[in-house]
């Protein structure tokens, strides 16, 4: 069945550092590519998402690329701020199915 | 514009007995989708309706159930509670496409004691 592998947290970095977080996926067919992200108390909020091999999501200074050669789409932020502290979750949707199936989240906390 | 309102925030039930979560999604979305949030099994999808029929079921006993009504508003329900079901249940809804960004509430945290 579909999986997602995320890189295991916490992570923490100072301010302004470079952002990497991993994520792979095992599924049939191709299917499409979330970030979904998550503050304290509140829901999920999707972050961005591509859709075929080579799209590039970005939104709020985040970007991933669909690379289907080795079947990752890992998050990266250029600089990140204290209120990018949350928990970033990968996910795919396969098939016709309209659900998502996530990665088990990376908590990430940045300390000014 | 009203975001997805889940009822209610928080709840404690003893086992064996049933409970109902409710979920109110943006107007206009048709389709409303419920997860089950827990440390240990992370987030897992439980079911989907559009325009009151479930359209995908994920892997959960017969014990969980759902329904949606003609206004988009859904509920699940919880019958003879483990304690293996307290957990954070999220909705979310869309208007149903495939791909679509999803809305998510912020969840009825239940404690099962």
């Amino acid at each position: 069945g579909d999986s997602v592998t995320q890189m295991e947290g916490p992570v923490t970095l100072s301010e302004e550092a470079f952002l990497t977080i991993n994520c792979t996926y095992t599924a049939t067919g191709y299917p499409s590519l979330f970030w979904y992200v998550q503050y304290p108390g509140e829901g999920l909020q999707l972050l961005l998402k591509a859709t075929k091999a080579d799209d590039k999501g970005s939104n709020k200074g985040f970007e991933a690329t669909y690379r289907k050669e080795t079947t990752s789409f890992h998050l990266e932020k250029g600089s990140v701020q204290v209120s990018d502290s949350a928990v970033y979750f990968c996910a795919l949707s396969s098939g016709s199915a309209r659900q998502l199936t996530f990665g088990s989240g990376t908590q990430l906390t940045v300390l000014p | 514009k009203a975001g997805v309102t889940q009822t209610p925030r928080y709840l404690i039930k003893t086992r064996g007995q049933q409970v109902t979560l409710s979920c109110s999604p943006i107007s206009g979305h048709r389709s409303v989708s419920w997860y089950q949030q827990t440390p240990g099994q992370g987030l897992q999808f439980l079911f989907e309706y559009f325009s009151e029929t479930q359209r995908n079921k994920g892997n959960f006993p017969g014990r969980f159930s759902g329904r949606q009504f003609s206004n988009s508003r859904s509920e699940m329900n919880v019958s003879t509670l483990e304690l293996g079901d307290s957990a954070l249940y999220l909705c979310a809804s869309s208007f149903g496409d495939k791909n679509e960004k999803l809305f998510f509430g912020s969840g009825t945290q239940l404690s099962v004691l």
